[in-house]
C-alpha cells in the first residue's frame, strides 16, 4: 500500500475555505484515495473517497490530478466544529478492508 | 444511522491480567475490526473479521486475541496486558458489496496498563 505524507497541521478562520494536500507517491493503478475526519476522543468518521479527476458530497470535495500522485482535500468555508484532525488513505481497490492510516493533518479553525 | 459501541471509554488495568474490550454493532456489518491508535503512529489494524468465526491478522495482532461468536459483536482479548498495550482502542465495522472504504468506528477505549 502506497504511503502517504500529509502536512502535520494547517491553521485557518472561519468562513475560509481549506484545502489540505496530501502526497502519494507510489499509488498503484487500483488504489483509491479516502479521507477521514477525527474529532478528540472521537472514533474516524469517513468524508469522502474518489479515484481521480473530482468528487464532491455535502461536506468536501476531493481533488486528484491526471498523475494521482497528490490529492487535495477542499472544505468549503469551515467552522469551528471543522477542527480536527484529517487523514488522507490509499487503499488497494479490491481489498476494501486494508488501508494505511498516516498521521493525519490538524487543522485549527479560529473564529 | 448505523451505531458501534465499545464496552468502556476508559480503562486501567493491571500487568498481567487478562483484559476483554467488547465492540458491538447494530447495522447487521459483517466486517469488523480492531486498531490500537498512538501518538504519532496513526490507526494500525491489529485484526478484523470477516464474518462469524472469521478472523484475519492485521499488522500488529501480536499479544491480542478476537472472538466472533455474534454477527453484532467483536471481542478484543489481551490475554496478558503489558504496560506497551496501553493505547486508544477502536472497533469499526464494514459493510461488504459495496465499492467504499467507509468504516463506521465506534468512540474508543482508552486503555491503561500499569
Amino acid at each position: 500500500l502506497a504511503k502517504t505524507t500529509q502536512p502535520i497541521s494547517m491553521d485557518s478562520y472561519e468562513g475560509q475555505e481549506v484545502n489540505i494536500t496530501c502526497s502519494h507517491n507510489n499509488i498503484a493503478t487500483n488504489d483509491y484515495i479516502t479521507w477521514y475526519q477525527q474529532f478528540p476522543s472521537q472514533g474516524p468518521r469517513f468524508i469522502i473517497q474518489g479515484y481521480k479527476t473530482k468528487v464532491t458530497n455535502e461536506v468536501a470535495s476531493l481533488f486528484i490530478p491526471a498523475d494521482r500522485k497528490s490529492s487535495t482535500l477542499s472544505l468549503p468555508r469551515v467552522s469551528l466544529s471543522d477542527t480536527a484532525v484529517y487523514y488522507c488513505l490509499v487503499g488497494r481497490r479490491y481489498n476494501f478492508n486494508k488501508f494505511y492510516f498516516g498521521s493525519g493533518t490538524k487543522l485549527n479553525v479560529k473564529p | 444511522d448505523v451505531k458501534v459501541t465499545q464496552s468502556s471509554r476508559y480503562l486501567v488495568k493491571r500487568t498481567g491480567e487478562k483484559v476483554f474490550l467488547e465492540c458491538v454493532q447494530d447495522m447487521d456489518h459483517e466486517n469488523m475490526f480492531w486498531y490500537r491508535q498512538d501518538p504519532g503512529l496513526g490507526l494500525r489494524l491489529i485484526y478484523f473479521s470477516y464474518d462469524v468465526k472469521m478472523k484475519e491478522k492485521g499488522d500488529i495482532p501480536e499479544g491480542y486475541s478476537v472472538s466472533r461468536e455474534k454477527k453484532e459483536r467483536f471481542s478484543l482479548i489481551l490475554e496478558s496486558a503489558s504496560t506497551n498495550q496501553t493505547s486508544m482502542y477502536l472497533c469499526a465495522s464494514r459493510q461488504v458489496g459495496l465499492i467504499t472504504y467507509e468504516q463506521y468506528f465506534g468512540p474508543g477505549t482508552r486503555l491503561t496498563v500499569t
